[in-house]
């Protein structure tokens, strides 16, 4: 059974730091490319950040673009979401995402929320 | 970048009856390889989204059959035959063409 679980989410202030982790299970997780999407409270979606399956290409949302940096650890079947110079507007549930590439974003984490708050 | 515009941003329907939500891109989703890039997705009420539609027509796994997409280029529609209980929640569109993905506002549907 494919699983990912969110985790790294908490109250930070405005300009502070927060890591995200994804831990994947359940499919062969090197073979993946991965997404972060996330949705402010009572809103609707928005796309973050993509990685390759190798982790050699990334893409970013133009909100995030300089301040938020995705990795992954396929040895350790992980995926990260680094956060810098949060905002308020970043306040939302972040949702790790797995990429069938060929099929959809066809697997969702349940997230895990993200609140940017002095 | 590519926006996407669902309508009706809301959606009563009796149980039983069908019901159809429009997504319309600003630019065409249509790849060199003749697949439209369009994603269909339901998040239902306290859950995480969950794929329904790729590549505009094509029912994920596990997905009932009065779920069907349809659409090319700019246009497209998601339709349910007939509207169960459990279709209740929002139901997004979203465009993979480009490397900036982007979704459509989400259209909610409701049980009258």
């Amino acid at each position: 059974e494919v699983q990912l679980v969110e985790s790294g989410g908490g109250l930070v202030q405005p300009g502070g730091s927060l890591r995200l982790s994804c831990a994947a299970s359940g499919f062969t997780f090197r073979s993946y490319e991965m997404n972060w999407v996330r949705q402010a409270p009572g809103k609707g979606l928005e796309w973050v950040s993509y990685i390759s399956s190798s982790g050699g290409t990334v893409y970013y949302a133009d909100s995030v673009t300089g301040r938020f940096t995705i990795s992954r650890d396929n040895a350790k079947k992980s995926l990260f979401l680094q956060m810098n110079s949060l905002r308020a507007e970043d306040t939302a549930i972040y949702f790790c995402v797995r990429d069938s590439t060929v099929a959809g974003f066809d697997f969702w984490g349940q997230g895990t929320l993200v609140t940017v708050s002095s | 970048d590519i926006v996407m515009t669902q309508s009706p941003l809301s959606l009563p329907v009796t149980p039983g009856e069908p019901a159809s939500i429009s997504c319309k891109s600003s630019q065409s989703l249509l790849h060199s390889n003749g697949y439209n890039y369009l994603d269909w997705y339901l998040q239902k009420p306290g859950q995480s989204p969950q794929l329904l539609i790729y590549w505009a027509s094509n029912r994920a796994s596990g997905v009932p059959d009065r779920f069907s997409g349809s659409g090319s280029g700019t246009d497209f529609t998601l339709k349910i035959s007939r509207v169960e209980a459990e279709d209740v929640g929002v139901y997004y569109c979203m465009q993979a063409l480009q490397n900036s993905v982007s979704f459509g506002q989400g259209t909610k549907l409701e049980i009258k």
